[in-house]
């Protein structure tokens, strides 16, 4: 299976300071279709999982333009260009490409 | 609007089974993949089962290969799950989600805790 590390785990940052997480995957993530289906979910206190991010920097609909999603082959990041405080969570990368669909350990964003 | 309502989740006995349900609405469910995707307490995310549009291609994460069973009813709208052979490490909560496009699930439920436990 395709093992998805993500850094750091932790991450208290300052409010509208920028933040970055890492992720990064044990093979490329590169399709065979051309596509890399790279996502980004947020996971809000109590709340379920949330997409933020497709196929490494696509935005979803409703997503706040702060979010941006980079990178490629088998190194991606997220990054947050000012945290607000509802941006509080757990943060999971996840690949599609290769079967099982694995994500990361999470990395958990709060407010200093 | 979209909306995955997962049900049937519980308490059960090792070895024991449990069918969870999806009931999905706001969009036309038979044009979805479907995903069962979990949750356990402590560990990181885990997507269980995926299945086509029309129920004829399913897979498994080798976990739960044999155990576990992913099918969909598209007249009634809905997803199921039927677990057996239940283990300690099967203690999660599981959503439904729908696969969006290739590669990717968009939206998820709000969940069904099963607690495997005697």
């Amino acid at each position: 299976d395709v093992v998805m590390t993500q850094s750091p785990l932790s991450l208290p940052v300052t409010l509208g300071q920028p933040a970055s997480i890492a992720c990064r995957s044990s093979q490329s993530l590169v399709h065979s279709d051309g596509n890399t289906y790279l996502n980004w979910f947020q996971q809000r206190p109590g709340q379920s999982p949330r997409r933020l991010i497709y196929k490494v920097s696509n935005r979803d609909s409703g997503v706040p333009d702060r979010f941006s999603g980079s990178g490629s082959g088998t190194d991606f990041t997220l990054k947050i260009s000012r945290v607000e405080a509802e941006d509080v969570g757990v943060y999971y990368c996840m690949q599609g490409t290769h079967w099982p669909w694995t994500f990361g350990q999470g990395t958990k964003v709060e407010i200093k | 609007e979209v909306q995955l309502v997962e049900s049937g989740g519980g308490l059960v006995q090792p070895g024991g089974s449990l069918r969870l349900s999806c009931a999905a609405s706001g969009f036309t469910f038979s044009y979805f993949w479907m995903t069962w995707v979990r949750q356990a307490p402590g560990k990181r995310l885990e997507l269980v089962a995926l299945m086509n549009r029309g129920g004829s291609e399913k897979y498994y994460v080798d976990s739960v290969k044999g155990r576990f069973t992913i099918s969909r009813d598209n007249d009634k709208n809905s997803l199921y799950l039927q677990m057996s052979s239940l283990r300690a490490e099967d203690t999660a909560v599981y959503y439904c989600a729908r696969g969006g496009a290739p590669g990717t699930t968009d939206f998820w439920g709000q969940g069904t805790l099963v607690t495997v436990s005697s």
